[in-house]
């Protein structure tokens, strides 16, 4: 079975701190697929990044950045230089390869709500 | 770019009552999935549709049921509705190609449909 916990319910920072949301996951599967995904109070699921599991290389992306650590299965996502529009709950999510037929099911994480103040 | 759309975008029922959910994913994408995301809650999977065909199936009470049309699109159907049921129902939609191109394999979300249930 596959399992994401985000031990982090909720963290406040001001802006322009730098927040780092934890991410760890369980599976038995060797090829996986790792995802964040925002989702701000209009609701909508806005996808930030997909990782494959033999690709430990760590991103950036503007003031994003992610940190795939496979030894301890944790898939961190910090922000830099936090801003108020970063304000929303993000989710850590996990698939398994998907097969011939295509469907790959996402376990998400429950959740770690961000609060950006001015 | 084309996204998924869902209709309606809010929609409110009375218990016991019955309500159908409409998902056309971006065009070219061949499989839908279904989340349901209650208050506060993460997404959790209800079923996916690849080719028109089942293809995994999660926490859908049976008084759910969905099918995926010949243009792709699907629909979500609920029945005897409870107050339980009110939530945020995702679709997303793929395309996964070939096993050679898993990065195809992306899920798409679509904005969500708020169902209320009185």
């Amino acid at each position: 079975a596959q399992k994401v916990t985000q031990a982090q319910t909720e963290i406040s920072v001001v802006e322009k701190e730098d927040v780092t949301l934890d991410c760890v996951y369980e599976t038995r599967d060797t090829t996986y697929y790792l995802f964040w995904y925002k989702q701000p109070p209009s609701g909508e699921l806005v996808f930030l990044i997909r990782r494959n599991s033999f690709d430990e290389q760590n991103e950036i992306s503007g003031r994003y950045s992610w940190n795939f650590q496979k030894s301890t299965s944790s898939f961190n996502f910090t922000i830099t230089a936090s801003q108020v529009v970063d304000s929303a709950v993000y989710f850590c999510a996990l698939s398994r390869e998907p097969m011939n037929s295509g469907y790959s099911t996402l376990t998400f994480g429950k959740g770690t709500m961000l609060l950006v103040s001015p | 770019a084309a996204g998924v759309i869902q209709s309606p975008r809010h929609l409110i029922k009375e218990k016991r009552e019955t309500a159908t959910l409409k998902c056309y994913p971006i065009p070219r994408h061949d499989t839908v999935y279904w989340y349901q995301q209650g208050p506060g809650q993460d997404p959790q999977f209800l079923i996916s549709f690849y080719e028109k065909m089942q293809s995994d199936k999660g926490s859908i009470p049976d008084r759910f049921s969905a099918q995926q049309f010949s243009d792709y699109h699907s629909e979500l159907n609920m029945s005897s509705l409870e107050l339980g049921d009110s939530a945020l129902y995702f679709c997303a939609s793929s395309f996964p190609g070939l096993a050679a191109n898993r990065k195809r394999d992306e899920q798409f979300f679509g904005p969500g449909t708020r169902l209320t249930v009185l």
